[in-house]
């Protein structure tokens, strides 16, 4: 089974802006959404980026994402020390009668 | 706000059944998908499947023979059996309210719960 591909591991100073990518297929990335999660240590993911590029209420809006063909990018701009954390894009993959797909995460780290 | 909570054994034997209830609170069962995604420790998150409320699935295709799922709208809660489990299945298991195929978002999860195969 396909994987979407992620960097393992990211890092920045505090304010820097910080991207992480996140590469598919023509049958997930392609052509569906792509929703972002955070994991903080020791915690349940939460739901960050949803449809590509819509924050939920009580997201900053620090955290933004973007989609262009098969790869999709989250963007933290203004770096905290609380975001350091696992973050995980996920696709719908159209194949096999459709099921969802997660990246390997990306562990960031705050310099 | 919508509340989920996964409840079940932690240890199950090889060869034998995993089984998971999720109980929600704060949300209608019947308006909404739900899903079942685990993480094996130290690694990344796996999706299981989705359930509907009507009883329609969605079940990962690498999982799909050893799965099945069941809701009770009268108890809010729905449930996860996942069968012959190995080692392999060691993982934490997270209950998520869902927006369903193709809008793979999940929000909230539940806290997780681990389970151990483990003779």
């Amino acid at each position: 089974q396909s994987v979407l591909t992620q960097p393992p591991s990211a890092s920045g100073t505090p304010g820097q802006r910080v991207t992480i990518s996140c590469s598919g297929s023509s049958s997930n990335i392609g052509s569906n959404t792509v929703n972002w999660y955070q994991q903080l240590p020791g915690t349940a993911p939460k739901l960050l980026i949803y449809s590509n590029n819509l924050r939920p209420s009580g997201v900053p809006d620090r955290f933004s994402g973007s989609k262009s063909g098969t790869s999709a990018s989250l963007a933290i701009s203004g770096l905290q020390s609380e975001d350091e954390a696992d973050y995980y894009c996920a696709s719908w993959d159209d194949s096999l009668n459709g099921f969802v797909i997660f990246g390997g995460g990306t562990k960031l780290t705050v310099l | 706000q919508v509340q989920l909570q996964e409840s079940g054994p932690g240890l199950v034997k090889p060869s034998e059944t995993l089984s998971l209830t999720c109980t929600v609170s704060g949300a209608s069962i019947s308006s909404y998908y739900w899903s079942w995604i685990r993480q094996p420790p130290g690694k990344g998150l796996e999706w299981i499947g989705y359930i509907y409320y009507s009883g329609s699935t969605n079940y990962n295709p690498s999982l799909k023979s050893r799965i099945t799922t069941s809701v009770d709208t009268s108890k809010k809660q729905f449930s996860l059996k996942l069968s012959s489990v190995t080692a392999a299945d060691t993982a934490v298991y997270y209950c998520a309210r869902a927006g369903g195929p193709p809008h793979n978002w999940f929000d909230p999860w539940g806290q997780g719960t681990l389970v151990i195969v483990s003779s």
